[in-house]
């Protein structure tokens, strides 16, 4: 099975940067993703890593740790749009399909 | 059509009922999973199938949770004799290649049981 811990909440200020953090335990590490959902609409692909770095996509980056079962995703330059629930999910097994954890609900104030 | 596409996007059944919920996957998309997402919660994985094969259901969490793809296109998920904790919004994604890690989702079909 597969455990997957993210922090429950977090706020942040327009215009700043956060992190989200995301612990997980797998057999068979198959790769780890994050996904933006917005309350009342589809999650949404932001990052897939299976190499051990930093991936950087415009405002987004995430990183992967394998030997510490440790990611984050980083949102710079805030913006109130980002106002959403940031999932972390982990393939592992021998398959690709993503296991969620509860999500992060992040609130940007101005 | 251009994305995932779920129906109905609200069903109300009274506890017992059966439901069935369509999803329309991307055209081309081999892959299409079923999750069944709780209020405050992350997606649990209930079904996954390539083409029209499944091959796994190993998230589906009882016998009265049933799910087909019989041409390779379309999915029906289908609940038997609903029950209040079936309440939840039910997500199908696809995907053209698993290699991408990338899952387009559909809006969801939310299930309120009474």
């Amino acid at each position: 099975g597969q455990n997957i811990d993210q922090p429950t909440e977090m706020t942040a200020t327009e215009g700043a940067i956060v992190q989200i953090n995301c612990t997980y335990q797998t057999s068979g590490f198959n790769g780890l993703f994050w996904y933006q959902q917005h309350a009342g609409e589809a999650p949404t692909f932001l990052s897939y890593n299976v190499l051990d770095g930093l991936e950087e996509k415009g405002r987004f980056s995430s990183f992967l740790s394998r030997s510490k079962g440790y990611s984050y995703l980083l949102l710079k330059e805030l913006q109130m749009k980002d106002s959403a629930s940031y999932l972390c999910a982990a393939a592992s097994g021998g398959s690709y399909i993503p296991t969620f954890g509860r999500g992060t609900s992040l609130i940007v104030h101005p | 059509g251009a994305g995932v596409s779920q129906s109905p996007r609200y069903k109300v059944a009274k506890r017992g009922q059966d439901v069935a919920l369509r999803c329309d996957p991307i055209s081309g998309h081999v892959s299409l999973f079923w999750y069944q997402q709780a209020l405050g919660q992350g997606p649990e994985f209930l079904t996954y199938f390539q083409n029209e094969a499944q091959l796994d259901k190993s998230g589906l969490p009882s016998d009265r949770f049933f799910a087909e793809r019989p041409e390779g296109s379309v999915s029906t998920l289908k609940i038997q004799r609903t029950q209040q904790e079936d309440s939840a919004v039910y997500l199908c994604a696809s995907s053209l290649d698993l290699n991408t890690g990338e899952l387009f989702f559909g809006e969801g079909s939310r299930l309120t049981v009474l």
